[in-house]
């Protein structure tokens, strides 16, 4: 596609339900990461897929917190048992990674409201 | 661990005027730096990449600089306009994934 999309855009979920956020990097990227802006916050890096590479998790605030990307293609972050702190805008963004090119792209976000 | 400021956090300047911002960043072995804006509610806008290997990169009214050894960035705005007013952001890439600044919030007053 022209750029990184996210959906959905606005998500209102209550406390304690799953929800998923999907990603969908820029066509041939093989580099794809999560990040979490809370109001009025920098970013907080979630994780980061390198192609066949094992993902670097080390962002994940607890272990209700996944993610799965299928080769290079989409990348979907779950959330489990929700909490109002979860909610925040989460940021996707890929890069070709590919000769040093490491420029990343973001999408627009999904906002995440638990209530 | 690589961490990154930006100074000042808020800026507010009149229109026209030539302004600087400023990054740093504690590892100097990084791939590369990113400047980025964002717009409120809105998702990171790219608007400059330097690679380690060199000084700066120029894109229209934008001039961003590198000095690897001391860990800094700067991104030079000419001739402010009201339709600069954003976030401007760094970012840093090393063996780690890309780490942000918090962000400069910039105010162009018409």
């Amino acid at each position: 596609g022209a750029g990184v999309s996210q959906s959905p855009s606005n998500k209102v979920t209550e406390k304690g339900k799953d929800v998923e956020l999907r990603c969908d990097p820029i066509s041939g990227h093989t580099a794809l990461y999560w990040y979490r802006q809370r109001l009025g916050q920098g970013l907080e890096f979630l994780i980061y897929f390198q192609g066949n590479s094992a993902p670097d998790k080390s962002g994940l605030p607890s272990d209700r917190f996944s993610a799965e990307r299928t080769g290079e293609s989409v990348s979907t972050l779950t959330i489990q048992r929700t909490q109002q702190e979860d909610s925040a805008v989460y940021l996707c963004a890929s890069s070709l990674d590919v000769g040093g090119n490491t420029e990343a792209f973001f999408g627009q976000g999904t906002r995440l409201t638990v209530v | 661990k690589q961490e990154v400021t930006q100074i000042p956090a808020a800026l507010s300047v009149p229109e026209g005027e030539n302004l600087v911002l400023n990054c740093s960043f504690t590892d100097s072995a990084i791939y590369n730096l990113q400047w980025f804006r964002q717009d409120p509610g809105k998702g990171l806008t790219s608007l400059l990449l330097i690679q380690s290997s060199q000084r700066e990169q120029t894109s229209g009214r934008l001039n961003a600089s590198l000095d690897k050894s001391s860990g800094r960035s700067t991104l030079y705005i000419a001739a402010s306009q009201p339709g600069d007013s954003a976030t401007y952001l760094c970012a840093v890439r090393g063996d780690t994934p890309l780490v942000f600044g918090k962000g400069t919030r910039l105010s162009v007053i018409a």
